[in-house]
């Protein structure tokens, strides 16, 4: 039982450059989401999956597509990436939000030069 | 709107001194509210929910809907509690999970 793994640990693109940050967890989880966590403005929701196949935005959606087409796994896509997307990106999942409890990831330090 | 406020970004405490991480937040309706904690390079652990009323590691939090408030509370600091500390609270509808800002908390020897 892994939990929530995620990959890259690190990574650095230059602006402009496209990539995908792969999110998945092993506890059947019906609900997924992606944070990211700046200094100062503590974790922020981008997008979240309630189940394979629906999506929604979250707070800060903007420059970041997601897709569910299993309930393992629960992509992250910077489409063209900005200097303001430098950030570590952490992935959760649960298998009820209102039961609490998420369980994050080890999470993705990006760094967009 | 839903929101979280952690007004300290920084706290320092002496071991074994008493700590209150504050925590306000705005909710129309019944709201749920957690604790998470994040130790140096790990990832966030969930510390506390309000529901389940519990104790872990020493800390416990109040759910205070006069003063709309869930402060973290621990009454003898010990050095290993320094860590950043989250609280949070699930949206309407539970979809979303509202994280404040962060507060980092340091136990000095």
């Amino acid at each position: 039982n892994a939990g929530v793994t995620q990959t890259p640990k690190f990574q650095v693109l230059k602006t402009g450059q496209s990539m995908t940050l792969q999110c998945a967890q092993d506890m059947n989880h019906e609900y997924m989401s992606w944070y990211r966590q700046d200094p100062g403005m503590g974790l922020r929701l981008i997008h979240y999956s309630v189940g394979a196949g629906i999506t929604d935005q979250g707070e800060v959606p903007n420059g970041y597509n997601v897709s569910r087409s299993t309930t393992e796994d629960f992509p992250l896509r910077l489409l063209s990436a900005a200097p303001s997307q430098t950030s570590v990106y952490f992935c959760a999942s649960s298998y009820s939000t209102r039961a609490g409890g998420y369980t994050f990831g080890s999470g993705t330090r990006l760094t967009v030069v | 709107a839903q929101r979280v406020t952690q007004p300290e970004k920084l706290l320092s405490v002496f071991k074994g001194a008493p700590v209150e991480l504050k925590c306000n937040y705005s909710y129309s309706g019944s709201p749920e509210l957690f604790w998470y904690v994040q130790y140096s390079r790990q990832r966030l652990q969930l510390l506390l929910r309000h529901i389940s009323r519990e104790s872990i590691k020493g800390f416990t939090a109040d759910l205070n809907k006069g003063e709309t408030s869930f402060h973290l509370k621990k009454p003898f600091a010990q050095e290993e509690d320094s860590a950043m500390y989250y609280c949070a609270l699930i949206g309407i509808g539970g979809r979303q999970f509202y994280f404040g800002t962060g507060t980092s908390l340091t136990v000095i020897p």
